[in-house]
């Protein structure tokens, strides 16, 4: 009963260093979502995809890409960290059908330390 | 576009006592309302939801919330709190397939 899973769950990088976060969702779920969570500003949506093959931006897309090959995963990545990176990062999936009232699921978050 | 505001950083309450989030809105058509809880360390579990219907909308742990359209609120409220409801908690509008959150309230439970 896995539902959203991310890896890895902690990592340290020095500033430069790219590294990838997945995303994994086994639900069948059309939507997926790349949130950052930093003290005192909520969730901010980094970028988000409605189905296989596409990927959007959101509101703090600067810095990030995304990559969604399958529809099971969804793939986030730094390619040159920078300080202002640091956050806990969270994944989400929605299913299609449910449209704009369904319920997100989200994983345990990936704590991103930059130095 | 929309987005949210929750108005209050942190409240303490005392256990037993009663709680009430405040949550307002800003989206120019129907809005879907979604009220979450992060305990320490832990993803967002979904406390409610409201998308139309009747306004007063009962959640799991006990909690209700109340949709007011001539005030563009969603605030939360539980009758007596309990130690284990201290968390954060998160308003969030749906609209374009996107969820908005607002900052966030972290609840302190005081025995």
């Amino acid at each position: 009963n896995a539902g959203v899973t991310q890896t890895p769950k902690f990592r340290v990088l020095k500033t430069g260093q790219s590294m990838t976060l997945l995303c994994a969702q086994d639900m069948n779920h059309e939507y997926m979502y790349w949130y950052r969570q930093d003290p005192g500003m909520g969730l901010r949506l980094i970028h988000y995809s409605v189905g296989e093959g596409t990927t959007a931006k959101g509101e703090v897309p600067d810095g990030y890409n995304v990559s969604r090959l399958k529809k099971q995963n969804f793939l986030l990545g730094l390619e040159s960290a920078a300080p202002s990176q640091t956050s806990v990062y969270f994944c989400a999936s929605r299913g299609g059908l449910a449209g704009n009232t369904g319920e997100l699921f989200f994983g345990e978050g990936s704590r991103l330390t930059v130095l | 576009a929309q987005s949210v505001t929750q108005p209050d950083i942190h409240i303490t309450v005392s256990e037993g006592a009663s709680l009430e989030l405040r949550c307002n809105y800003s989206y120019g058509a129907t809005p879907y309302l979604f009220w979450y809880v992060q305990s320490p360390g832990q993803g967002l579990q979904l406390l409610l939801k409201y998308f139309s219907g009747d306004t007063l909308v009962q959640g799991i742990k006990g909690f209700e919330a109340e949709f007011k359209r001539s005030q563009s609120s969603f605030n939360l409220r539980k009758p007596s709190v309990h130690w284990s409801d201290a968390a954060e908690y998160f308003c969030a509008v749906g609209a374009d397939y996107k969820l908005s959150f607002g900052a966030g309230t972290t609840v302190t439970v005081r025995a």
